[in-house]
């Protein structure tokens, strides 16, 4: 059984750029799950998606946007980044009739 | 809005002895799973223990246990015979049982609670 797995592991970028994270779902799951943890906090809700749909969303604004393939991957887009975006971001998938959520290791973001 | 808070920024426990970390919430919601995930340095997320709101039964993996008192909406857990792997950032979390809605799926974390192992 593969586990959720991110890329890239690190990265950096300038204030006004635009990111994209890549996710790879648990074998089985299909639905993925974003969030946002600043450092020393817990994670906040980005959104969730199911059938390559958004399924569900926290208090993000547009500038987030997220995919969801026909394999269950997916991947989170930031546009024209600021500082406050720096955080590192968790993947995280389910089964969409299932309770339990299962990470992947994180991207860590960094806005200059 | 569901809230969970964890009031203990630290905690620090000996070797093979038994640490309990606290965990409060706020919900108007009867149907709902509480977890308890642990977060070491190398960032990675692991789910420790999952409870049920409807069960009255408390949850337990191996050395780890819940304490559920739903009328007070509190969820601690409890580690026996701590190791040196314990050590780690423990956050509490609240997902609806509710299907639908905007926040369908969502998990609502507390501000973590760092735990040191002493050998």
């Amino acid at each position: 059984e593969t586990g959720v797995t991110q890329s890239p592991t690190h990265l950096i970028k300038t204030r006004g750029q635009q990111v994209t994270l890549r996710c790879s779902s648990q074998s089985g799951h299909n639905t993925v799950s974003w969030y946002q943890q600043a450092l020393g906090q817990g994670p906040q809700f980005i959104f969730q998606y199911y059938r390559e749909e958004e399924n569900g969303r926290g208090n993000f604004p547009p500038r987030f946007s997220g995919l969801q393939f026909p394999n269950y991957s997916s991947e989170l887009n930031v546009n024209a980044l600021e500082l406050d975006d720096s955080a590192l971001y968790l993947c995280a998938s389910s089964l969409i009739e299932g309770n339990e959520q299962y990470f992947g290791p994180g991207t860590r973001l960094t806005v200059t | 809005a569901q809230t969970v808070t964890q009031s203990q920024p630290e905690m620090s426990v000996q070797e093979a002895e038994t640490v309990t970390l606290s965990c409060t919430y706020d919900t108007s919601e009867s149907d709902y799973y509480l977890f308890w995930y642990k977060q070491p340095p190398s960032r990675q997320m692991i789910l420790v223990i999952r409870q049920e709101a409807y069960k009255q039964q408390n949850a337990t993996e191996n050395r780890f246990s819940v304490n559920f008192q739903k009328a007070a909406k509190s969820f601690s857990l409890k580690i026996s015979d701590s190791q040196l792997g314990d050590a780690a950032m423990y956050f509490c979390a609240y997902r609806s049982a509710r299907a639908g809605g905007t926040s369908y799926g969502k998990l609502t974390f507390g501000q973590g609670t760092i735990l040191t192992v002493h050998p």
